[in-house]
């Protein structure tokens, strides 16, 4: 079975650091291309990173450049999201996304973490 | 940065058709993609690209798009379908590559 586990998820004061891990399985990993996508609470949904299959191309969202930095370690199947100096409106579900094909359709989506930021 | 715009709720009778609008200056360059999330679950792809359907997505669910405007249409609604539906694509600016995802519609089935 095609699967993305996220973990890593918690709550954080403002300022703080949290590091998420997402374990693929049941897929080639090193094959696709991953993103990082959360949703504030009651709100939509927000790419905020992105990195090619071999880890050569990183692109983030304006609203977390310079904060968050998006990785993966494609020998444990393994993508990461360092968030540092977390603000409050970073409260959100964070999903690791695989993408697929030349529409870079978002086909298979992990349960999500939660990452609350508050004092 | 790119904007994509959707109504924010849209409401159906049981067995009755219902069309989603997606609009946004990326969508004159790239196809939209349509995802349904219910209540607690993380989004799952309905139509990628031009109209296309994952495996197990049924097939009352279709997709289109014109100019600027992408549109997913569901025709002979179940009570099953009710959920926020969102739109992506991809977008660019200079060599900086970027996704962008609708504002969401709430679809309600009567």
């Amino acid at each position: 079975e095609v699967q993305l586990v996220e973990s890593g998820g918690g709550l954080v004061q403002p300022g703080g650091s949290l590091r998420l891990s997402c374990a693929a399985s049941g897929f080639t990993f090193s094959n696709y291309e991953m993103n990082w996508v959360r949703q504030a609470p009651g709100m939509g949904l927000e790419w905020i990173s992105y990195i090619s299959s071999g880890g050569s191309s990183i692109y983030n969202a304006d609203s977390v450049k310079g904060r968050f930095t998006i990785s993966r370690d494609n020998a444990k199947n393994s993508l990461y999201l360092q968030m540092n100096s977390l603000r409050a409106e970073d409260t959100a579900v964070y999903y690791c996304v695989r993408i697929v094909g030349v529409h870079d359709a978002f086909d298979i989506w992990g349960q999500g973490t939660m990452v609350t930021v508050s004092s | 940065s790119s904007e994509l715009t959707q109504d924010p709720a849209v409401s159906v009778a049981l067995g009755q058709t219902v069309r989603i609008t997606c609009q946004g200056d990326s969508l004159g360059r790239f196809y939209a993609n349509w995802y349904q999330q219910k209540p607690g679950q993380a989004p799952v792809l309905l139509i990628y690209g031009k109209n296309n359907r994952p495996s197990g997505i049924p097939d009352r669910f279709s997709g289109s798009s014109s100019g600027n405007t992408a549109s997913l249409t569901l025709t002979g609604a179940q009570a099953e379908d009710e959920a926020d539906y969102y739109c992506n694509s991809r977008d660019s600016s200079g060599n900086h590559l970027f996704y962008v995802f609708g504002t969401g519609t709430k679809v309600t089935v009567l």
